[in-house]
Parts: C-alpha cells; structure tokens; sequence
C-alpha cells in the first residue's frame, strides 16, 4: 500500500529565501505526481502535474522534480514571499488512486 | 478555467439527520471523488466514479453512500449522521481517462460539516 512522506511538517522562513519541500513515496509504480497549495480552510488548488515520464516541470517561480525510481519528489520555491504562507501537499497517482501526504505547513514571513 | 463547487461552504446538522453534499464540474471530466480531511490524518478517499451510474468504494466508505445521474454532478450522502462525521469534505475531479499519466485532479472550495 502507497505511503506518502513530506518532511518537514512545518517550516517557518524569512522572505527572500530558496526552499524546498520533500515528497517520498513507497511505491513506484505511478503515473504522475501533482503537487497542491492549500490555505486554511479552502480547498485544494493544483500547482503542478508531472507525469511519469518527466523528470520536472516548472511554473514561475516554482519547479518540481520527480525521480520514481528513487520514490522522491521535490518542490522548489524561488524567491519566497509572504504570499506563499500556505500549506503544500504532494499526491501520487497510483494503482490505488492518489494517495495524499499530510503536508508541509509554510509561513513565510515578511 | 476549470471550475469544481460544492453546494455548501458551512454546514451543521443534527444527529441521526441525512445529510446531501453536492459536486458539480463544468469541465466534463469523467471521474469524481470525495474526499474527508481530517487534522493529522490528512485527505483520505471515501467513493469515487469513473462514469456516469458507477461507484466504487475507496478507503472509509462506512456510513456514506453516493449518487451519480449525471456526468457533471456527484452527490455523497450521509444516511444517518454522527458527530465523527464532523469533517472538511473535499470533492474532486479529474480527465484524462482511468489511470493515466493525464490525469489531474482539480478541487472544490470544500464543505465544514459540523454534526451535533
């Protein structure tokens, strides 16, 4: 059964800074990875889809990795703002739907 | 823009009393999920349907049934609710067929349930 990581559970920086947040997965065998923005109390809001054949895909000041082999994904903030202060979710698709991490919990401060 | 929402953004019912969320795309996808959220334990998958009239069950589907009539409309319903249905369900959609590397799952606002 797919379980999924991300460390760390919460991160508190200044503006300015280049982050990354973690995504480990047990199984490999999936056909894409989607990263999530949630704030409080609102649903989720799609970031970025890489698919299993990508290595990463960009979006502005944001860039995802994926190595399947290794069951790892990354999310790489650019230049963060306060803007940013939310909570990220990573989300495999596999054999048994998409399986949610709990997320990394971010604040960014001003 | 691909758009999801949901009937309701807050919601308190009593216990014992049936209870209709409601899910609706304007994007034609073919498949729909709800979700529950729940702090510390993350989303986890209550039904999804991959078309029109079918269902299946994912992981906590006791005390939850689901209807779907119409490809853009999913409806969960609560039979008879108890207080650990107090919960922020989320409803989601997804194209690209069952099971692809397409698929890409767009989320509604959610709905507060509060049973009391």
């Amino acid at each position: 059964k797919q379980e999924v990581t991300q460390i760390p559970a919460a991160l508190s920086v200044p503006e300015g800074e280049n982050l990354v947040l973690n995504c480990s997965f047990t199984d490999s065998a999936i056909y894409n990875l989607q990263w999530f923005r949630q704030d409080p109390g609102k649903g989720l809001t799609s970031l970025l889809l890489i698919q299993s054949s990508q290595r990463e895909q960009t979006s502005g000041r944001l860039n995802a990795s994926l190595d399947k082999s290794s069951g790892r994904s990354t999310l790489y903030i650019a230049a963060s703002q306060p803007g940013d202060s939310a909570t990220y979710l990573c989300a495999p698709l596999g054999t048994y739907k998409y399986i949610f991490g709990t997320g990394t919990r971010l604040k960014v401060l001003a | 823009d691909v758009k999801v929402t949901q009937s309701s953004r807050y919601l308190v019912k009593r216990t014992g009393e049936k209870v209709f969320l409601e899910c609706v795309q304007d994007m034609d996808h073919e498949n729909m999920f709800w979700y529950r959220q729940d702090p510390g334990l993350g989303l986890r998958l209550i039904y999804f349907s991959y078309d029109v009239k079918m269902k299946e069950k994912g992981d906590i589907p006791e005390g939850y049934s689901v209807s779907r009539e119409k490809k853009e409309r999913f409806s969960l319903i609560l039979e008879s609710a108890s207080t650990n249905q107090t919960s922020m369900y989320l409803c989601a959609s997804t194209s690209g067929g069952t099971y692809s590397s397409y698929n890409e799952q767009f989320f509604g606002p959610g709905t507060r349930l509060t049973v009391l």
